[in-house]
């Protein structure tokens, strides 16, 4: 079984365009997030989010917002697509955003590779 | 921000032991160490952690240096599907389970 799954796993679109990515876990964790990996490779995390609380990074541009339908699932909405946005989008998710347990991980999803042409 | 400094690549022999450096001269005495590893076209992996203790499991070792600002990660055996970006993250007391990734070692398995 899948644990952490992402669709679509490759995303073509125009400038300007509104786009959603989904992200769904099955391991019962409380909190997701995503993260950025550019083509230099550099991962950045985007978001972290539980049922609770939002965290944003604050170089995240406000055209990306997530979604939460219910707990297994965060989406990732980005409005107004520029050119600057094209890279590979990794969802996570983890027991608990302040977990001070020290074998609390984070699990990965496959990513999604967003082109804007 | 505690940071963490890994040589860009490394290239190993397959069948043979791979040492994987960190330096994180800046670890406080809370922050766990974590290793992650990101296989080509996945997304990353949890490899291994450690506080101060020499840890084992069954992907790999952590080696923490006594005065923790340096630790290494041991491939006992790497084989081709070693090949992999490692990350070496320092997870902070204060930061809940964020994680900031570096820009990790490229290790490279030659058959």
């Amino acid at each position: 079984d899948t644990a952490v799954s992402q669709t679509p796993k490759y995303l073509v679109t125009q400038m300007g365009n509104d786009k959603s990515i989904k992200c769904e876990q099955n391991l019962g964790h409380d909190t997701m997030y995503w993260y950025k990996q550019d083509s230099k490779k550099f991962l950045k995390i985007m978001f972290s989010y539980n049922n609770k609380e939002l965290i944003i990074n604050e170089t995240v541009p406000n055209r990306f917002s997530p979604k939460s339908p219910d707990k297994a699932h965060l989406n990732l909405h980005i409005n107004s697509l520029e050119l600057g946005d094209s890279a590979v989008y990794f969802c996570a998710s983890s027991q608990d955003l302040y977990s001070t347990a020290s074998t609390d991980t984070q699990y990965f999803g496959p990513g999604t590779r967003l082109t804007v042409l | 921000d505690a940071k963490t400094t890994q040589p860009n690549s490394m290239e190993s022999n397959e069948e043979e032991p791979v040492h994987l450096p960190c330096n994180h001269s800046t670890i406080s005495g809370t922050d766990y160490i974590h290793w992650y590893r990101q296989l080509p076209s996945q997304g990353p992996e949890y490899v291994i952690h450690g506080l101060t203790s020499n840890v084992n499991n069954r992907m790999a070792s952590l080696a923490i240096a006594e005065d923790r600002k340096s630790s290494t990660l041991i491939l006992h055996r790497a084989t081709l599907r070693d090949a992999a970006v490692y990350y070496c993250i320092l997870r902070l007391s204060n930061a809940g389970n964020m994680l900031t990734f570096g820009g990790g070692t490229r290790l490279m398995v030659k058959p």
